[in-house]
Order: C-alpha cells, then sequence, then structure tokens
C-alpha cells in the first residue's frame, strides 16, 4: 500500500463509450503524474500537474483529458478510444520542489478497449 | 529525446545465482532511481543515487550510479524467488521532478 489508490482496477470499454478514471492520494504531495505502461515499451510519462495546473502534456491524443480538481485527486477522462490504447494506466504523486523526489504509485488500472 | 536503455529484457535464473542489470543513456542525469514492479501492482522505489560513482546497498542488491552520471547498475547477490519482477531505472535531469522511465528488466527467479 503505497498511499495512492486507484479506481477502477479493470476497466474494458466499446470504442464509442466514455469513462474517467480516479486517482487519489493523501500523502500530502502537490505533484501527480499519469504514465502509460504497455507491454514491451517503456513507462510512458503522459500528463503532470504540479500544484493543480498541468506543466506537461506530451503529446497525448485529446482522447485522453486529465483532471486535477485539488492536489489529492486526478482524474483521466476517456472518450472514443481505439484498441491500441489498451493498456495499465498507472498514477503517481510526489513532492514537486524536493530534489530526488520519490514517486509513490498507484497499483494501476488495467484497461482494455474492445 | 532521452532515453534509457535496460539490459538485459528478460533474465530467467535459478535461486542462488547472482547478476546484473544495467541502465544506459546517452544523457546525463541528477539523479537516478530504481524500482521494483511485481505484477499486478505499481512499481515501488528501490533506491535513488545522485552523486557520479555513488553505491548503495540494500540488503543483497547493490546499486551503482555511473561517474559521468549516465548509467547504473543494479546487483542482486544470491537471488531469490522473492525478487521475481520487473526492474525500472529512471532518470531525472537536473532541474526538473520528471522521471524518464527504462524499458525494464524483466527478472524471474526459479526455485
Amino acid at each position: 500500500e503505497t498511499g495512492v489508490t486507484q479506481t477502477p482496477r479493470h476497466l474494458v470499454m466499446g470504442m464509442t463509450n466514455k469513462k474517467s478514471l480516479k486517482c487519489e492520494q493523501h500523502l500530502g504531495h502537490n505533484a501527480m503524474y499519469w504514465y502509460k505502461q504497455s507491454a514491451k515499451k517503456p513507462l510512458e510519462l503522459m500528463f503532470v500537474y504540479n500544484f493543480k495546473e498541468q506543466t506537461e502534456n506530451n503529446s497525448v491524443p485529446s482522447r485522453f483529458s486529465p483532471e486535477c480538481p485539488n492536489s489529492s485527486h486526478l482524474f483521466l477522462h476517456l472518450h472514443t478510444l481505439q484498441p491500441e490504447d489498451s493498456a495499465l494506466y498507472l498514477c503517481a504523486s510526489s513532492h514537486p520542489l524536493q530534489r530526488n523526489t520519490e514517486a509513490f504509485f498507484g497499483q494501476g488500472t488495467r484497461l482494455t478497449v474492445v | 529525446t532521452q532515453l534509457l536503455e535496460q539490459s538485459p529484457q528478460f533474465l530467467s535464473i535459478q535461486e542462488g545465482e547472482n547478476l546484473t542489470v544495467y541502465c544506459n543513456s546517452s544523457s546525463v542525469f541528477s539523479s537516478l532511481q530504481w524500482y521494483r514492479q511485481e505484477p499486478g501492482e505499481g512499481p515501488v522505489l528501490l533506491v535513488t543515487v545522485v552523486t557520479g560513482g555513488e553505491v548503495k546497498k540494500l540488503k543483497r542488491l547493490t546499486f551503482q550510479f555511473g561517474d559521468a552520471r549516465k548509467d547504473s547498475s543494479l546487483h542482486i547477490t544470491a537471488a531469490q524467488p522473492g525478487d521475481t519482477g520487473l526492474y525500472l531505472c529512471a532518470g531525472a535531469t537536473s532541474g526538473t521532478y520528471k522521471y524518464i522511465f527504462g524499458t525494464g528488466t524483466r527478472l524471474k527467479v526459479l526455485a
């Protein structure tokens, strides 16, 4: 248990569906991240939020829409996804102002797009 | 584009053997971290190294940061089945809190 909770753990959705992934942490961290982990590819950083402001968008398609209403919660809204978007989506949080800060990861949401 | 290459990609060994995993890049990092990820879980931090040439030990695991801060290695002595998992290195460049992850090494230790 790392203190970062992701829901749901598993999600199967059709290409026309709209769904949202949720991430929650009560570690007092102010930076939150979304990563995508696909088979045979490195962990890909998607979005970074620092003090609720988006500071990084790694050329992620607009069918992925992040939302950070406060420093403890992070959402990833999904719509009209493609089968190649099937992957493990990991949320992480950290102290952005600490040098060499540690990222605490959630258990991930295993997403399957059919 | 920064890239962290890990080798080997896959490793299957018998319990009690020693192994070394490498993490290499052409970029200089201000710090480098090693994580282990078990099936169905997110990555968990093992160690952070920040000084060129630094060596850190965590029980049977020895981590080294290269002198030029471009590469790192993880050595496991007398591997045990509990060491099985995906090992990830992650580097951060100076002035950022964004970590770039390596390609990963999947280790399986057989009893």
